[in-house]
């Protein structure tokens, strides 16, 4: 149980372009999903908080226009970055809590790589 | 502040030895205590939580974490090391009402033969 599936898995694109990454509960709902960045040999940074039905809340220093997250259902939240950079390339993952509170545990995708031309 | 320590960067042992991997906390309240791991490339899987109760638990594949409130520690250990558990390990503590984790920067294992 508790499976979250990221899409895509893997992005090659130009510079310029906006790049959509899905993340999706399969088993079960989450009034909130959280957004993270990876650099290489690093830890996670929390890029944002999102709760379904309103508006994201962003991390010191994430630029919410470029960073735009969409949580419509229980189920799917989604991250655009707009008009990518070479510098936007990284790993993105996404996580999923538990409907049950702040103590329950995130569960997490298997990452998108992000590579920008 | 809030914040999670793990001292070693990368820790070597070999396969069928014990392991133990450390993590210290910084928290104002009493933390909810997380270990993930994440293979390369991939997302991070759940080990075990601790929330309350008792202070031993027990995870998945063989792992348990102990925490310690005196220490402020919540160190992960399996004793006896299988070649598939080398990946890295994240320890992280978690609370405030949005459940946010904050994540100690990680300890790489390696196995060796």
């Amino acid at each position: 149980g508790a499976v979250v599936s990221q899409h895509p898995s893997r992005v090659i694109c130009k510079s310029g372009t906006s790049v959509k990454i899905e993340c999706r509960s399969l088993d079960f709902q989450a009034t909130t999903m959280f957004w993270y960045r990876q650099f290489p040999k690093q830890s996670l940074m929390l890029m944002a908080t999102s709760n379904e039905g309103s508006k994201a809340t962003y991390e010191q220093g994430v630029e919410k226009d470029k960073f735009l997250i969409n949580h419509a259902s229980l189920t799917l939240s989604t991250l655009t970055v707009t008009s990518a950079h070479p510098e936007d390339s990284s790993f993105y993952i996404c996580s999923a809590r538990e409907v049950g509170g702040a103590g329950q545990p995130q569960h997490f995708g298997d990452g998108t790589r992000l590579s920008i031309l | 502040a809030q914040s999670v320590t793990q001292p070693d960067i990368h820790i070597t042992v070999s396969e069928g030895a014990s392991l133990e991997l450390r993590c210290n906390y910084s928290y104002g309240a009493t933390p909810y205590l997380f270990w993930y791991v994440q293979s390369p490339g991939q997302g991070l899987q759940l080990l075990l939580k601790y929330f309350s109760g008792d202070t031993l638990v027990q995870g998945i594949k063989g792992f348990e974490a102990e925490f310690k409130r005196s220490q402020s520690s919540f160190n992960l250990r399996k004793p006896s090391v299988h070649w598939s558990d080398a990946a890295e390990y994240f320890c992280a503590v978690g609370g405030g009402s949005q459940g946010n984790l904050i994540f100690g920067k990680g300890t790489k294992l390696s196995v060796k033969p």
